[in-house]
């Protein structure tokens, strides 16, 4: 079975520090992965994807996530933190094969708040 | 430009009454989905749509009935079966390998 995990309910940091927001995974065949931004009372914003290739993959804003096998995670990651950043993040996972076609398995979500 | 539209914005529903949420999408996506947002519990999906005149239950189904007559549109129903409809509808697409695009959501409550 698919399953997704985000071990953090809320992440806070303040501007300008680097961010991480955990994903940690489980999928039959080979992982397709991504996270998801979502703003009040908005439907979510696709931020990147990892399908294949580069275990370091960049997105949008200046978020990356970094793709590990052996540990089954997909951790968001940024540099420099912005206020603006501030939001609910969703990972999310999808079976490479199987005729549910594109259908994702989402985390519970991670509540980041960035201190001015 | 393309994309996911959801209608209403919020809704409201009384006692033993059905109620239709849209979903229209112009990107020619094959597949469309409903899901439920909960506080706390991440997207629960409802139903889905591979394709026009088909479509499978999701994780909670129950209380709930959708169509897919175009391929445009994927409309779902909360039925007075659904005891507890309260929650934030979001809509989704996606092409063959590519990320779901979603709607802007639509926010049930009870009056």
């Amino acid at each position: 079975a698919q399953s997704v995990a985000q071990p953090e309910d809320q992440v806070n940091v303040a501007e300008g520090n680097p961010l991480t927001v955990k994903c940690t995974y489980s999928v039959s065949g080979n992982p397709y992965l991504f996270w998801y931004v979502q703003y009040p009372n908005r439907g979510l914003q696709f931020l990147l994807k990892y399908i294949t290739g580069d275990n370091l993959v960049k997105g949008s804003y200046g978020f990356e996530a970094e793709f590990n096998k052996s540990q089954t995670s997909f951790h968001l990651k940024k540099p420099s933190a912005l206020v603006s950043d501030s939001a609910l993040y969703f990972c999310a996972v999808r079976a490479s094969g199987g005729s549910t076609l594109g259908r994702l398995y989402f985390g519970r979500g991670t509540q980041l708040t960035v201190w001015p | 430009d393309g994309g996911i539209t959801q209608s209403p914005k919020y809704l409201f529903r009384k006692e033993g009454q059905n109620v239709t949420l849209s979903c229209e999408q112009n990107l020619n996506h094959d597949a469309m989905y409903w899901y439920r947002q909960d506080p706390g519990q991440g997207l629960r999906l409802i139903y889905y749509s591979q394709i026009v005149n088909d479509f499978q239950k999701g994780d909670i189904a129950e209380g709930y009935s959708v169509s897919r007559e175009k391929k445009e549109s994927f409309p779902l129903t909360v039925t007075s079966a659904q005891k507890n409809p309260t929650a934030f509808y979001l809509c989704a697409s996606t092409p063959d390998f590519g990320p779901q695009h979603f709607g802007d959501g639509t926010r049930l409550s009870i009056l």
